[in-house]
Protein backbone atom coordinates (compact mmCIF):
# COMPACT_ATOMS: atom_id res chain seq x y z
CA UNK A 1 0.00 0.00 0.00
CA UNK A 2 1.35 3.23 -1.28
CA UNK A 3 1.57 5.10 2.30
CA UNK A 4 1.19 8.89 0.70
CA UNK A 5 -0.17 9.08 -3.01
CA UNK A 6 -0.57 11.72 -5.28
CA UNK A 7 -1.93 12.30 -8.66
CA UNK A 8 -1.72 12.68 -11.55
CA UNK A 9 2.29 11.70 -11.63
CA UNK A 10 3.01 13.86 -14.77
CA UNK A 11 1.03 16.57 -16.09
CA UNK A 12 1.13 18.71 -19.24
CA UNK A 13 -0.74 21.78 -19.62
CA UNK A 14 -1.20 25.37 -21.36
CA UNK A 15 -0.32 28.84 -19.61
CA UNK A 16 -3.19 30.44 -18.29
CA UNK A 17 -4.97 27.10 -17.66
CA UNK A 18 -6.11 25.71 -14.65
CA UNK A 19 -4.91 22.65 -12.42
CA UNK A 20 -5.14 20.47 -9.71
CA UNK A 21 -3.17 18.06 -8.08
CA UNK A 22 -4.87 15.62 -5.29
CA UNK A 23 -2.85 14.05 -2.57
CA UNK A 24 -4.25 10.87 -0.26
CA UNK A 25 -2.33 9.59 2.88
CA UNK A 26 -3.23 6.18 4.27
CA UNK A 27 -1.15 6.59 8.02
CA UNK A 28 -3.35 8.71 10.32
CA UNK A 29 -1.17 11.33 10.31
CA UNK A 30 -2.72 14.52 11.46
CA UNK A 31 -0.34 16.63 9.43
CA UNK A 32 0.17 17.15 5.72
CA UNK A 33 2.05 19.61 3.29
CA UNK A 34 3.02 20.79 0.08
CA UNK A 35 6.56 21.13 -0.95
CA UNK A 36 7.61 22.56 -4.47
CA UNK A 37 11.47 20.87 -5.96
CA UNK A 38 12.56 23.52 -8.95
CA UNK A 39 14.68 22.56 -11.69
CA UNK A 40 17.98 22.98 -9.33
CA UNK A 41 16.58 19.94 -7.03
CA UNK A 42 15.68 22.93 -4.38
CA UNK A 43 13.12 21.52 -2.34
CA UNK A 44 11.01 24.58 -0.24
CA UNK A 45 8.20 24.09 1.87
CA UNK A 46 4.88 25.72 0.93
CA UNK A 47 2.01 24.80 2.81
CA UNK A 48 0.99 22.66 5.89
CA UNK A 49 -2.37 21.92 7.11
CA UNK A 50 -2.19 20.56 10.66
CA UNK A 51 -6.18 18.74 11.27
CA UNK A 52 -7.52 20.46 8.17
CA UNK A 53 -6.58 23.85 9.26
CA UNK A 54 -3.71 25.81 7.24
CA UNK A 55 -1.13 26.11 9.84
CA UNK A 56 1.69 27.34 6.85
CA UNK A 57 1.24 29.50 3.77
CA UNK A 58 4.66 30.58 2.86
CA UNK A 59 5.24 33.51 0.14
CA UNK A 60 3.50 31.62 -2.61
CA UNK A 61 1.67 33.51 -4.99
CA UNK A 62 -2.26 33.21 -4.13
CA UNK A 63 -3.06 31.33 -7.51
CA UNK A 64 -1.83 28.48 -5.56
CA UNK A 65 -4.87 27.28 -3.17
CA UNK A 66 -4.91 24.05 -1.04
CA UNK A 67 -7.71 22.38 -0.02
CA UNK A 68 -8.35 19.82 2.81
CA UNK A 69 -11.52 18.17 2.54
CA UNK A 70 -10.36 16.07 5.41
CA UNK A 71 -7.34 14.82 7.33
CA UNK A 72 -6.24 12.20 5.07
CA UNK A 73 -6.12 14.24 1.88
CA UNK A 74 -4.36 17.54 0.99
CA UNK A 75 -4.98 18.97 -2.40
CA UNK A 76 -3.17 21.46 -4.18
CA UNK A 77 -5.24 23.95 -6.98
CA UNK A 78 -3.04 26.12 -9.34
CA UNK A 79 -5.02 29.10 -11.23
CA UNK A 80 -3.60 30.67 -14.59
CA UNK A 81 -0.52 28.64 -14.67
CA UNK A 82 2.62 30.31 -15.83
CA UNK A 83 5.46 28.74 -17.16
CA UNK A 84 7.66 29.15 -13.93
CA UNK A 85 5.25 27.26 -12.23
CA UNK A 86 6.44 23.83 -13.98
CA UNK A 87 8.49 22.37 -10.60
CA UNK A 88 7.95 18.40 -9.29
CA UNK A 89 4.98 19.43 -6.13
CA UNK A 90 5.55 16.72 -3.61
CA UNK A 91 2.50 16.19 -0.54
CA UNK A 92 3.86 14.46 2.18
CA UNK A 93 2.55 13.77 6.06
CA UNK A 94 3.80 13.42 9.69
CA UNK A 95 1.92 12.81 13.26
CA UNK A 96 3.15 16.35 13.91
CA UNK A 97 7.17 16.44 15.19
CA UNK A 98 7.37 12.90 13.65
CA UNK A 99 8.79 11.46 10.80
CA UNK A 100 7.75 13.55 7.48
CA UNK A 101 6.81 10.78 4.33
CA UNK A 102 6.85 11.85 0.74
CA UNK A 103 4.85 11.34 -2.14
CA UNK A 104 6.44 10.40 -5.27
CA UNK A 105 5.91 13.82 -6.36
CA UNK A 106 3.93 15.70 -9.56
CA UNK A 107 6.23 16.61 -12.49
CA UNK A 108 4.07 19.84 -13.90
CA UNK A 109 4.92 21.39 -16.77
CA UNK A 110 3.41 24.22 -18.01
CA UNK A 111 4.18 25.13 -21.87
CA UNK B 1 14.96 30.50 8.04
CA UNK B 2 18.16 28.39 8.46
CA UNK B 3 20.31 28.28 5.66
CA UNK B 4 21.86 25.11 5.00
CA UNK B 5 24.49 25.02 2.27
CA UNK B 6 25.80 21.30 1.14
CA UNK B 7 28.84 20.26 -0.67
CA UNK B 8 29.74 19.58 -2.89
CA UNK B 9 26.75 19.97 -5.47
CA UNK B 10 27.72 17.14 -7.77
CA UNK B 11 30.01 14.33 -7.06
CA UNK B 12 30.70 11.17 -9.59
CA UNK B 13 32.99 8.42 -8.13
CA UNK B 14 33.59 5.11 -9.40
CA UNK B 15 32.15 2.11 -7.30
CA UNK B 16 34.08 0.82 -4.37
CA UNK B 17 35.49 4.77 -3.34
CA UNK B 18 34.84 6.30 -0.41
CA UNK B 19 32.84 9.61 0.25
CA UNK B 20 32.46 12.41 2.39
CA UNK B 21 29.63 14.95 1.82
CA UNK B 22 28.72 17.94 3.80
CA UNK B 23 26.46 20.35 5.37
CA UNK B 24 26.67 23.12 7.15
CA UNK B 25 24.91 26.50 8.49
CA UNK B 26 25.44 29.38 10.82
CA UNK B 27 22.91 28.48 12.51
CA UNK B 28 22.29 26.04 15.67
CA UNK B 29 20.63 23.25 15.25
CA UNK B 30 18.58 20.83 17.58
CA UNK B 31 18.34 18.43 15.04
CA UNK B 32 19.43 17.51 11.59
CA UNK B 33 17.66 14.93 9.10
CA UNK B 34 19.36 13.39 5.87
CA UNK B 35 17.29 12.11 3.16
CA UNK B 36 18.22 10.17 -0.33
CA UNK B 37 15.86 10.80 -3.05
CA UNK B 38 16.23 8.69 -6.30
CA UNK B 39 15.05 10.21 -9.38
CA UNK B 40 11.34 10.03 -9.66
CA UNK B 41 10.73 9.52 -6.30
CA UNK B 42 10.04 11.57 -2.89
CA UNK B 43 12.94 11.98 -0.95
CA UNK B 44 13.53 8.89 2.36
CA UNK B 45 14.15 9.61 5.56
CA UNK B 46 17.95 8.07 6.51
CA UNK B 47 18.59 9.25 9.70
CA UNK B 48 17.85 11.97 12.31
CA UNK B 49 21.09 13.59 14.64
CA UNK B 50 20.43 14.92 17.79
CA UNK B 51 23.30 15.56 19.85
CA UNK B 52 26.76 17.58 19.52
CA UNK B 53 29.45 14.82 18.38
CA UNK B 54 27.01 12.10 17.62
CA UNK B 55 27.87 9.48 14.79
CA UNK B 56 25.45 7.08 13.48
CA UNK B 57 25.60 4.29 11.21
CA UNK B 58 23.54 2.94 8.65
CA UNK B 59 25.31 -0.18 7.38
CA UNK B 60 28.12 1.62 4.99
CA UNK B 61 26.87 4.99 5.96
CA UNK B 62 28.03 6.91 8.71
CA UNK B 63 26.66 10.38 9.91
CA UNK B 64 28.25 12.86 12.01
CA UNK B 65 26.49 15.97 13.78
CA UNK B 66 29.40 18.70 14.86
CA UNK B 67 30.27 19.15 18.23
CA UNK B 68 28.24 22.78 18.02
CA UNK B 69 25.60 21.82 16.37
CA UNK B 70 26.13 23.65 13.32
CA UNK B 71 27.22 21.31 10.64
CA UNK B 72 26.95 17.52 9.68
CA UNK B 73 28.57 15.09 7.36
CA UNK B 74 27.55 12.07 5.61
CA UNK B 75 30.47 9.41 4.50
CA UNK B 76 30.16 6.55 2.51
CA UNK B 77 32.70 3.52 2.70
CA UNK B 78 32.88 1.47 -1.25
CA UNK B 79 30.34 3.55 -2.68
CA UNK B 80 28.07 1.20 -5.01
CA UNK B 81 25.91 2.67 -8.01
CA UNK B 82 22.75 1.82 -5.48
CA UNK B 83 24.33 4.64 -3.82
CA UNK B 84 23.40 6.71 -6.20
CA UNK B 85 20.87 9.69 -5.92
CA UNK B 86 20.31 13.07 -4.29
CA UNK B 87 21.55 13.83 -0.90
CA UNK B 88 19.77 16.41 0.91
CA UNK B 89 20.38 17.81 4.61
CA UNK B 90 17.06 19.51 6.70
CA UNK B 91 16.20 20.55 9.91
CA UNK B 92 13.22 20.70 11.38
CA UNK B 93 11.67 24.14 12.41
CA UNK B 94 8.45 25.84 12.90
CA UNK B 95 5.01 26.10 14.21
CA UNK B 96 4.18 22.62 11.48
CA UNK B 97 7.65 21.01 12.01
CA UNK B 98 8.39 21.21 8.55
CA UNK B 99 11.78 20.90 7.30
CA UNK B 100 14.03 23.28 5.69
CA UNK B 101 16.04 21.60 3.18
CA UNK B 102 19.86 22.31 2.00
CA UNK B 103 21.00 22.68 -1.44
CA UNK B 104 21.48 19.07 -1.87
CA UNK B 105 24.41 16.65 -3.35
CA UNK B 106 23.98 14.54 -6.19
CA UNK B 107 25.85 11.93 -5.98
CA UNK B 108 26.45 9.44 -9.24
CA UNK B 109 27.92 5.86 -8.25
CA UNK B 110 30.14 4.29 -11.65
CA UNK B 111 30.00 0.43 -12.05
Amino acid sequence: DTAVSQTPKYLVTQMGNDKSIKCEQNLGHDTMYWYKQDSKKFLKIMFSYNNKELIINETVPNRFSPKSPDKAHLNLHINSLELGDSAVYFCASSQLGNTIYFGEGSWLTVV
Amino acid sequence: TQLLEQSPQFLSIQEGENLTVYCNSSSVFSSLQWYRQEPGEGPVLLVTVVTGGEVKKLKRLTFQFGDARKDSSLHITAAQPGDTGLYLCASLSGSARQLTFGSGTQLTVLP
